[in-house]
């Protein structure tokens, strides 16, 4: 397996446009999640779902942030519109349908700044 | 609330020798705790996990963990230090029944020749 796979893996972009991540899960993984992590705050969890349905997206930070799962394979993280205070890594990971106590299997992340 | 708390931010060990990088957490049931390293530009690969049964865990690349219940800790070690270990290594606390695995803020390890 390729294991989770995001895009792109740097984005860069102007303050008030739009930015849309993309993840991959690993096939048979009835858990995704999308991370975020910068100097100042770690590793946060932003939202996460479960076979495609979110469960708890208690962890967006505002109203421009957005996430959808449109099927098992494929999901994304809207940002709209974007501000430099956005700008930090995000990863997307996704897991077995163990609950937490199973591993998270994480993608390289995409570098996002925001100018 | 569920929460990790890794005290050191950074450590530097001289190759070859002994680590400990510490964690502790706060969580009201058992818990379900894991080790997590990430190298520059890299998502985090699972070094161990523990849920239960014998309180010392043997992960991926050397490492090892202890749980001690008394302690609320879950320390990572390794006998010997190679200088590929250099990375950021986080602690995470994880639970049934509800999925949000909370990480710590993570522990920088430099290692020197």
């Amino acid at each position: 397996d390729a294991g989770v796979i995001q895009s792109p893996r740097h984005e860069v972009t102007e303050m008030g446009q739009e930015v849309t991540l993309r993840c991959k899960p690993i096939s048979g993984h009835d858990y995704l999640f999308w991370y975020r992590q910068t100097m100042m705050r770690g590793l946060e969890l932003l939202i996460y779902f479960n076979n495609n349905v979110p469960i708890d997206d208690s962890g967006m930070p505002e109203d421009r942030f957005s996430a959808k799962m449109p099927n098992a394979s494929f999901s994304t993280l809207k940002i709209q519109p974007s501000e430099p205070r956005d700008s930090a890594v995000y990863f997307c990971a996704s897991s077995l349908d163990r609950g937490g106590n199973e591993k998270l299997f994480f993608g390289s992340g995409t570098q996002l700044s925001v100018l | 609330a569920q929460s990790v708390t890794q005290p050191d931010i950074h450590i530097t060990v001289s190759e070859g020798a002994s680590l400990e990088l510490r964690c502790n957490y706060s969580y009201g049931a058992t818990p379900y705790l894991f080790w997590y390293v990430q190298s520059p530009g890299q998502g985090l690969q699972l070094l161990l996990k523990y849920f239960s049964g014998d309180t010392l865990v043997q992960g991926i690349k050397g490492f090892e963990a202890e749980f001690k219940r008394s302690q609320s800790s879950f320390n990572l070690r390794k006998p010997s230090v190679h200088w590929s270990d250099a990375a950021e290594y986080f602690c995470a606390v994880g639970g049934a029944g509800g999925f949000k695995t909370i990480f710590g803020a993570g522990t920088r390890l430099f290692v020197k020749a």
